[in-house]
């Protein structure tokens, strides 16, 4: 298995800003996935971030609006962008370990509100 | 495409009762299968997975067989206590190195003493 933090845990902030979420892994992972849990809803894909090269966007996500970085092995982050209500949600990050490529270990997650 | 589907919820039960959370599922090859737990204000915790046909997961006093007949990956637990209380999740991957996980929608368990 793998442990993984992120920061910020929670977070409320305006319409219009951005927030940077990160997800830190404690060992060097194969693959890192954003996932996007709405309230009473269930987990939907983001993307995934590839390390060295640009992420793979779900449809429905766009890289304005969710830039990804994934600069090395054990470390990604995720900015929502231009902030609205609608993006209130709690934001999680997933890795695939090398070893185990059919099994995701997730972080806490992080609870964002906008209002 | 892959899906899964899930019970609704929510599920209310009293200590020592008996458990099943129904989950089948439509994919393509043969997909690996797991249960995820989120306890409230928690992020997701792997609970159990099989990954082929007639295989058993089984953690903390649950269960699921992978039935490759019916396309079903039902969660049971013997006896619940109110520790268990939390949001499940179904879901599957396609066993290829990347491939996102495709969730059920959750079911809620409540469990009082």
């Amino acid at each position: 298995s793998a442990v993984i933090s992120q920061k910020p845990s929670r977070d409320i902030c305006q319409r219009g800003t951005s927030l940077t979420i990160q997800c830190q892994v404690d060992s060097q992972v194969t693959m890192m996935f954003w996932y996007r849990q709405q309230p009473g809803q269930s987990l939907t894909l983001i993307a995934t971030a590839n390390q060295g090269s640009e992420a793979t966007y779900e449809s429905g996500f766009v890289i304005d609006k969710f830039p990804i970085s994934r600069p090395n092995l054990t470390f990604s982050t995720l900015t929502v962008s231009n902030m609205s209500p609608e993006d209130s949600s709690i934001y999680l990050c997933s890795v695939e370990v090398a070893g185990s490529t059919d099994t995701q270990y997730f972080g806490p997650g992080t609870r964002l509100t906008v209002l | 495409g892959n899906s899964v589907t899930q019970m609704e919820g929510p599920v209310t039960l009293s200590e020592e009762a008996f458990l099943t959370i129904n989950c089948t599922y439509t994919a393509t090859g043969y997909p690996s299968l797991f249960w995820y737990v989120q306890y409230p204000g928690e992020g997701l915790q792997l609970l159990l997975k099989a990954t082929k046909a007639d295989d058993k997961g089984s953690n903390k006093g649950f269960e699921a067989t992978y039935r490759k007949e019916t396309t079903s990956f039902h969660l049971e637990k013997g006896s619940v206590q109110v520790s268990d209380s939390a949001v499940y999740f179904c879901a599957l991957t396609t066993n290829q190195a990347g491939t996102a996980l495709i969730f059920g929608k959750g079911t809620t368990l409540s469990v009082s003493s």
